[in-house]
């Protein structure tokens, strides 16, 4: 059974940083792509970045752009997302996915991320 | 670039078929095929539905359709259930890398 396992969330102050990591398990880690999609209180779904199977990673919306950075390390079934520069409009839930092509396939149940002083 | 568009809500009630639309553009949903859509109950993380506009996953009623005609995008739900209110999510690649969500239809089962 594919399960996925976000930690690393919490409150920080703006311009603070900070890194989730997303546990995989129950699928061949290294053959999927993996993206992050975030959903802010009360509202809907956005996507956030997603890197391929080997590595390469796909575009940012503009929100995000030169502050979130993705990662990942096979070795330990690991998805990263390194976020810099955090802003209030970042607060949300950030969700980890497994990705088929261009759909999210499996999602985990999330982290929540509060940018806040 | 904006969200694609979806109503905010529709409804109906049990047994009937209701469907969601999902308007992009030439550039995204006109110009790919893939569009998927996500269920979300409250609480609670987003699921898969359908994928690559009418591709059904393993485990999701047949109920569950999709399709696409140009620049539109959409969900039939059949033989509603009271278990089927929830909000429902598409998805787009649009292009470069990139996608993007439509802004979630809340469904009411009357």
């Amino acid at each position: 059974e594919v399960h996925l396992l976000e930690s690393g969330g919490g409150l920080v102050q703006p311009g603070g940083s900070l890194r989730l990591s997303c546990a995989a398990s129950g699928f061949t880690f290294s053959n999927y792509a993996m993206g992050w999609v975030r959903q802010a209180p009360g509202k809907g779904l956005e996507w956030v970045t997603g890197v391929h199977a080997g590595g390469a990673k796909t575009n940012f919306p503009d929100s995000v752009k030169g502050r979130f950075t993705i990662s990942r390390d096979n070795s330990k079934n690991t998805l990263y997302l390194q976020m810099n520069s955090l802003r209030a409009e970042d607060t949300a839930v950030y969700y980890c996915a497994s990705m088929q092509g261009w759909t999210f396939e499996y999602w985990g149940q999330g982290t929540l991320v509060t940018v806040s002083s | 670039q904006s969200a694609l568009t979806q109503p905010a809500s529709v409804s109906g009630s049990p047994g009937q078929s209701i469907t969601i639309s999902c308007t992009g553009t030439s550039s995204d949903v006109g110009s790919y095929k893939f569009v998927s859509w996500y269920q979300q109950h409250p609480g609670k993380a987003p699921k898969l539905m359908i994928s690559e506009g009418d591709k059904r996953p393993s485990g999701v009623s047949n109920r569950f359709s999709g399709s696409k005609s140009g620049n539109t995008a959409s969900l039939t739900i059949s033989g509603l259930q009271a278990e089927d209110e929830a909000d429902y999510y598409c998805c787009s690649y649009v292009g470069s890398g990139t996608l993007m969500f439509g802004g979630g239809t809340k469904l009411t089962v009357l």
